[in-house]
């Protein structure tokens, strides 16, 4: 089995709201990955975790703030964003950090 | 100098034909290759990973890695349209990034019935 799930699958929200995205995988995988993908783009990775602790920060805006309660969950809270974080956000997890990732399906994020 | 370069496309073949996908990357010390599919307003799906030289067949696909030419491929044999999709090539890079899944900016295949 190698799903990874990811809630909601659609979410707007205005650029005074705090909300959260989450994922889960019950694959025993040690790291876990947010990225974002804007449209004919290909995805870009904003965090990495590890073993439960932040790995990378790919310079990402403290307006995302990623969150790891244990080994199978990842949060990535969103506060005061802006209409060009409007993209899909995917969830990845692998065994270890250098290997074979599997997607989420994702959540569609629009901002107004 | 782009690190994962593929050809945008859009690719377009006709049902039952071969669809070949290729890739080049920059990183010498590049281990490890995949190709993902992604469905419009999907997530990617791995399809294969490749690791050395070679060949590597799974059903229809077929990955091809020459690592002396920097060069990674797809063959997608028998394409039906549901093979219809932007076809991503990731790398891995060797060392310290090597958490790091470096994306080409995707082909788009179309099977046309």
């Amino acid at each position: 089995d190698t799903e990874v799930t990811q809630t909601p699958k659609h979410l707007v929200m205005g650029m005074t709201n705090k909300k959260s995205l989450k994922c889960e995988q019950h694959m025993g995988h040690r790291a876990m990955y947010w990225y974002k993908q804007k449209a004919k783009k290909p995805p870009e990775l904003m965090f990495v975790y590890s073993y439960e602790k932040l790995s990378i920060n790919e310079s990402v805006p403290s307006r995302f703030s990623p969150e790891c309660p244990n080994s199978s969950l990842l949060n990535l809270h969103l506060h005061a964003l802006q209409p060009e974080d409007s993209a899909l956000y995917l969830c990845a997890s692998s065994q270890a950090i250098s290997e074979t990732q599997y997607f989420g399906p994702g959540t569609r994020l629009l901002v107004l | 100098q782009k690190e994962v370069e593929q050809n945008s496309g859009p690719l377009s073949v006709p049902e039952g034909a071969i669809a070949s996908l290729n890739c080049t990357y920059s990183d010498r010390g590049s281990q490890s290759f995949f190709w993902y599919r992604q469905y419009s307003g999907k997530s990617p799906e791995l399809i294969m990973s490749i690791y050395s030289n070679g060949d590597k067949e799974d059903g229809r696909f077929t990955a091809q890695l020459n690592k002396a030419s920097q060069y990674v491929s797809l063959l997608i044999r028998d394409s039906q349209p549901s093979d219809s999709a932007t076809y991503l090539c990731a790398v891995t890079r060797s060392g310290g990034s090597n958490y790091k899944l470096t994306f080409g900016k995707g082909t788009l295949l179309t099977v046309n019935p």
